[in-house]
């Protein structure tokens, strides 16, 4: 199986920081990135896949970038509606897995 | 609009079974490959099973093989899990999710969710 590490599992920023998270796949994934937003009590929503293709509606300030093992999620100016937790997952083959999760909150 | 809504979660003793449903609208669901996806209270996301449009392939996680048996009715565009023999550590909300119409393996849409509870 591809397992996925997240880092880091959790960070606090500020309204207009730049955040970047990292997901490593433990072999190469050839691209086959997706990363998701979840809010509590909510289902996660996609946010980009194919590692950087962004999903219709997804404001721009999010983007992903990568290749091989390792990958990033970056939001370039942080807004209120972003304090979130955020997951990779890579569908290169099955199973499908996903990264442990990286919430993000308020500084 | 897209819409799947989860049913039949519920409380469970270990080793019982559990049938979940997943009423999908708002698009031609006999043309989209189908996903059940799990995620135990506090923690990460976990995929259970995936289903082809026409129900011709299907995967399972190791953790249920065997035990759960994931099936579709396009006629009356619901999707379903059976789940025999479970165990406490089943215990989670299942979302159905899509699959796009790339047929890559990643999920565009998904559901509130269905919480099932293993409990003796």
């Amino acid at each position: 199986d591809i397992q996925m590490t997240q880092s880091p599992s959790s960070l606090s920023a500020s309204v207009g920081d730049r955040v970047t998270i990292t997901c490593r796949a433990s072999q190469g994934i050839s691209n086959s990135l997706a990363w998701y937003q979840q809010k509590p009590g909510k289902a996660p929503k996609l946010l980009l896949y194919a590692t950087s293709r962004l999903e219709s509606g997804v404001p721009s300030r999010f983007s992903g970038s990568g290749f091989g093992t390792d990958y990033t999620l970056t939001i370039s100016s942080l807004q209120p509606e972003d304090f979130a937790t955020y997951y990779c997952q890579q569908y290169s083959k099955t199973p499908l897995t996903f990264g442990g999760g990286t919430k993000v909150e308020i500084k | 609009e897209v819409h799947l809504v989860e049913s039949g979660g519920g409380l469970v003793q270990p080793g019982g079974s559990l049938r979940l449903s997943c009423a999908a609208s708002g698009f031609t669901f006999s043309s989209y490959e189908m996903n059940w996806v799990r995620q135990a209270p506090g923690k990460g996301l976990e995929w259970v099973s995936y289903i082809s449009s026409s129900a011709t392939t299907i995967y399972y996680a190791d953790s249920v093989k065997g035990r759960f048996t994931i099936s579709r009715d396009n006629a009356k565009n619901s999707l379903f899990l059976q789940m025999n023999s479970l165990r406490a550590e089943d215990t989670a909300v299942y979302y159905c999710a899509r699959g796009p119409t790339n047929g890559w393996f990643y999920f565009d849409y998904w559901g509130q969710g269905t919480l099932v509870t293993g409990s003796s």
